[in-house]
């Protein structure tokens, strides 16, 4: 079985520019998560699907952040336009149950550096 | 704002040697969970425990919840190399928003 799988594993742009992050879950996980690690920080929630719908979204910076889930299948997080502050590391995971007693899997996740 | 602080933030020890490294919050979680991810690499799950005071076994190491469920501890016997790594903890709330600890950089040396 396929893992969550995330494109692309590194991206560099210039500030201002756009950059779209793609995560394809485990198939059949309704539940579908975006993290961030800023370095030198924790792991930070930025947004919760399930199925196509955002469960959650307080996580999400501010609206030069768009995320989106079609059909419910693969999600993406574009960030236009992109601010230094925006480097880090973008994780998504996918799970069956809800991420507080389910267990949630992990992409290697997308390595995003503004310049 | 729920925070879980992990300390030490790094340890280096030599291999057979015992550890523990904690996951503490002045907040109270309904689940706690314990990762460890390798570089390069997404979290892996090692253990979800969610009952106040319970303690979870896998092989040489052993996790325990507090009782008032805000504090966790991983207790590694014998370390080997390969358990060289970083340990996050996780959180889970009321709503479903997992908050992870900054982590514990592991280091067993041979």
């Amino acid at each position: 079985e396929a893992g969550v799988t995330q494109f692309p594993s590194h991206s560099v742009i210039e500030k201002g520019q756009t950059v779209t992050l793609r995560c394809d879950p485990i198939s059949g996980h309704d539940n579908l998560y975006w993290y961030r690690r800023v370095m030198g920080k924790e792991i930070k929630f930025l947004l919760h699907f399930v199925k196509e719908s955002k469960q959650d979204e307080s996580g999400m910076p501010n609206n030069r952040f768009l995320a989106e889930r079609t059909g419910g299948t693969y999600s993406t997080l574009k960030v236009q336009p992109a601010e230094l502050e925006d480097s880090g590391v973008y994780f998504c995971a996918s799970s069956q149950m809800r991420a507080r007693t389910g267990e949630l899997f992990f992409g290697e996740g997308s390595r995003l550096t503004v310049l | 704002t729920q925070l879980l602080e992990q300390s030490p933030q790094f340890l280096s020890i030599q291999e057979g040697e015992n550890l523990t490294v904690y996951c503490n919050s002045s907040s109270v979680f309904s689940s706690l969970q314990w990762y460890r991810q390798e570089p390069g690499e997404g979290p892996v799950l090692l253990v979800t425990v969610v009952t106040g005071g319970e303690v979870k076994k896998l092989k040489r190491l052993t996790f325990q919840f507090g009782d008032a469920r805000k504090d966790s501890s991983l207790h590694i016997t014998a370390a080997q190399p390969g358990d060289t790594g970083l340990y996050l903890c996780a959180g889970g709330g009321r709503d479903d928003k997992i908050i992870f600890g900054k982590g514990t950089r592991l280091h067993i040396l041979p």
